[in-house]
């Protein structure tokens, strides 16, 4: 399997604009995840899907967020619009089941910088 | 104060050494994850436990549900240890959440 598949791998975009990250989760998975890592603020969980449902969105940051999954094989994360303080590396994540004995598997990360 | 607590925050080791991280949490979870990140970015799951102990190559991962206490252990460190470890739970209520990660340099 090919893992979990992240693009852009790197963005750079001017404050305003429209961002948007992909994310293909291993096939089979039916949790998928947006986590967002600064160096502020360390990793953190943006919103998780389970079989194409948002579960938890109660880490989006605010309404310029949003994340669907309208496919078992494709997520996105919209940013619109984007500010400098969105600049942060976002990972996806999958994994066949939420609990104990079953691994997470990560993405390579998509890096965004605001300018 | 913070659900997920890890120490130390950096490390400093010489090729060979045993390396310990703990994290500490605060809340009732099912499962504990240590992660390792490199320099590149790349996030990769090294252990998840419920219960006891699990050992991988030079590995071991402990935790002790009731004292809500977990270790990473490194024995026999090389270079290419060199990475963040990163404690994270899994709850309920908020799928995974991370620790601030522990910083690990090992020299030659």
């Amino acid at each position: 399997d090919a893992g979990v598949i992240q693009s852009p791998r790197h963005e750079v975009t001017e404050m305003g604009q429209e961002v948007t990250l992909r994310c293909k989760p291993i096939s089979g998975h039916d949790y998928l995840f947006w986590y967002r890592q600064t160096m502020m603020r360390g990793l953190e969980l943006l919103i998780y899907f389970n079989n194409n449902v948002p579960i938890d969105d109660s880490g989006m940051p605010e309404d310029r967020f949003s994340a669907k999954m309208p496919n078992a094989s494709f997520s996105t994360l919209k940013i619109q619009p984007s500010e400098p303080r969105d600049s942060a590396v976002y990972f996806c994540a999958s994994s066949s089941r939420l609990n104990s004995g079953n691994t997470i598997y990560f993405g390579e990360g998509s890096w965004l910088t605001v300018v | 104060k913070n659900e997920v607590e890890q120490s130390p925050q950096n490390l400093t080791a010489q090729e060979g050494e045993f390396i310990t991280i703990n994290c500490s949490y605060s809340v009732g979870i099912s499962a504990l994850h240590w992660l390792q990140q490199h320099p590149g970015g790349g996030i990769v799951s090294l252990f998840m436990l419920s219960s006891g102990k699990k050992k991988h190559g030079r590995l071991i991962a402990t935790i002790n549900i009731q004292e809500k206490h977990s270790s990473l252990h490194i024995t026999a460190s090389h270079p290419r240890d060199s990475a963040v470890y990163i404690c994270a739970v899994l709850t309920g209520r908020r799928a995974l959440t991370f620790g601030s990660g522990t910083r690990l340099q090992v020299q030659p």
